[in-house]
């Protein structure tokens, strides 16, 4: 079954501290996949995405993500975390090219806060 | 271009009543999903539209029902509401033809009393 796991509900950092939030899939191939942010009680903005080629994408923000296929995974990061990246913060996959899928899966969220 | 837009913002109603939210999707986009969320439940899909018909189709009740217009712009509909309808209602369009890169707008707040 398709899933997307983000085994970090919670995380808290210092600002200007670095910042990595993990996700895993189980698409049964190699999906699109994308990182979304949600500020309180707004819609979702997308950081970055990856469809193929170079494995390490730069997004939006001074984030960043990395996809290795062989751990399932996309962790997203940024250097130095600044006060505005407090959010919630999406991990999601979709149907890539070959694959029989047709939904896009949202991870359950990772709630970022920031400490002065 | 103009991004996703929905309304109403907000909306209160009662158990029992029905609603109809509204999406706009970005020009050009002809695919409009709509997804619920929920603190417990987190960002659940509900159905999916392109060029008028429905594509994908969520696990929710008949309840929820949805269509979508000539000019891709989206509705969805809640009949006989109840207090778990409370929620953030999310629409996101995409280009539809296979990019996969959804957009979304800011959401419909409803409170069920």
């Amino acid at each position: 079954a398709q899933s997307v796991t983000q085994p970090d509900i919670h995380i808290t950092v210092s600002e200007g501290a670095s910042l990595e939030l993990r996700c895993n899939y189980s698409y049964g191939a190699t999906p699109y996949l994308f990182w979304y942010v949600q500020s309180p009680g707004q819609g979702l903005q997308l950081l970055l995405k990856y469809f193929s080629g170079d494995t390490l994408v730069q997004g939006i923000k001074g984030f960043e993500a990395e996809f290795k296929r062989s751990q399932s995974s996309f962790n997203l990061r940024k250097p130095s975390v600044h006060w505005s990246d407090a959010a919630e913060y999406f991990c999601a996959v979709g149907p890539g090219e070959g694959t029989s899928y047709d939904k896009v899966i949202f991870g359950p969220g990772t709630s970022l806060s920031v400490i002065p | 271009k103009a991004g996703v837009t929905q309304t109403p913002r907000y909306l209160i109603k009662t158990r029992g009543q029905q609603v109809t939210l509204s999406c706009s999707p970005i020009s050009g986009h002809r695919s409009v999903s709509w997804y619920q969320q929920t603190p417990g439940q987190g960002l659940q899909f509900l159905f999916e539209y392109f060029s008028e018909t429905q594509r994908n189709k969520g696990n929710f009740p008949g309840r929820f029902s949805g269509r979508q217009f000539s000019n891709s712009r989206s509705e969805m509909n809640v009949s006989t509401l109840e207090l778990g309808d409370s929620a953030l209602y999310l629409c996101a369009s995409e280009v539809g033809q296979g990019t996969e890169t959804q957009y979304f707008g800011p959401g419909t707040r409803l409170l069920v009393l």
